[in-house]
């Protein structure tokens, strides 16, 4: 009964390829995100949602395309696939949207998925 | 946006050794989480601590958000506690800042 799935765990990919990575939180949680993690673990947010609504957007490239379908799952689909995308992605939700109710804002990761691109 | 800094960067300890990490951040906060992200990669959830002190166990976190710190103790520390300890927070953007980390070895 895992509370935040990605998948695929691993993904080892060439240089060129478009892929995607699925999220699903059974948190009945209204907001969902999108980080990378480098090499030197630095973990930083691309994407928010809330309610499938696109509420931040870091300085991605437009390559990085998150899609929400509904309130419990947000995937990210990324267009030729560079070298520099190799990291960590991991997805995590949290029960309140970031920009109104500050209260317990906890946001809860899933296991991550290892994206190595040749 | 706001400075995330996180000291020390790394911390070796032998098992029973007490430690003190600490976070730093550049303005104020309305939230605040401290991550321990163990050797398999799993983050997980240590403390919400946007303000005072709570504790859990071993672990311990206190956050003086006039003074825009935060402090994360671990007493009697054990094996299973290495990993990296992360400090998150956000702001007025609500857009949530990670720190770089606090590497913790500790040996049996």
């Amino acid at each position: 009964d895992t509370a935040v799935s990605q998948t695929p765990k691993y993904l080892v990919t060439q240089m060129g390829n478009d892929k995607s990575i699925k999220c699903e939180q059974n948190l009945g949680h209204d907001t969902m995100y999108w980080y990378k993690q480098d090499s030197k673990k630095f973990l930083k947010i691309m994407f928010s949602y809330n309610n499938k609504e696109l509420i931040i957007n870091e300085t991605v490239p437009n390559r990085f395309s998150p899609k929400s379908p509904d309130k419990a799952h947000l995937n990210l689909h990324i267009n030729s696939l560079e070298l520099g995308d190799s990291a960590v992605y991991f997805c995590a939700s949290s029960q309140v949207q970031p920009r109104t109710d500050v209260a317990k804002n906890i946001q809860y990761f899933g296991a991550g998925t290892r994206l190595s691109v040749l | 946006g706001i400075q995330v800094e996180q000291s020390p960067p790394d911390l070796i300890l032998q098992e029973g050794a007490n430690s003190t990490l600490r976070c730093n951040f550049s303005d104020s906060v309305n939230n605040l989480q401290w991550f321990h992200q163990n050797p398999w990669g799993q983050l997980i959830n240590l403390f919400y601590i946007p303000s005072g002190t709570k504790q859990n166990g071993r672990l311990s976190a206190t956050t003086v958000a006039t003074e825009r710190y935060s402090l994360l103790y671990i007493s009697s520390s054990q094996t299973t506690d290495s990993g990296v300890y992360f400090c998150a927070v956000s702001g007025g953007s609500y857009i949530p800042t990670f720190g770089r980390g606090t590497s913790l070895i500790v040996h049996p």
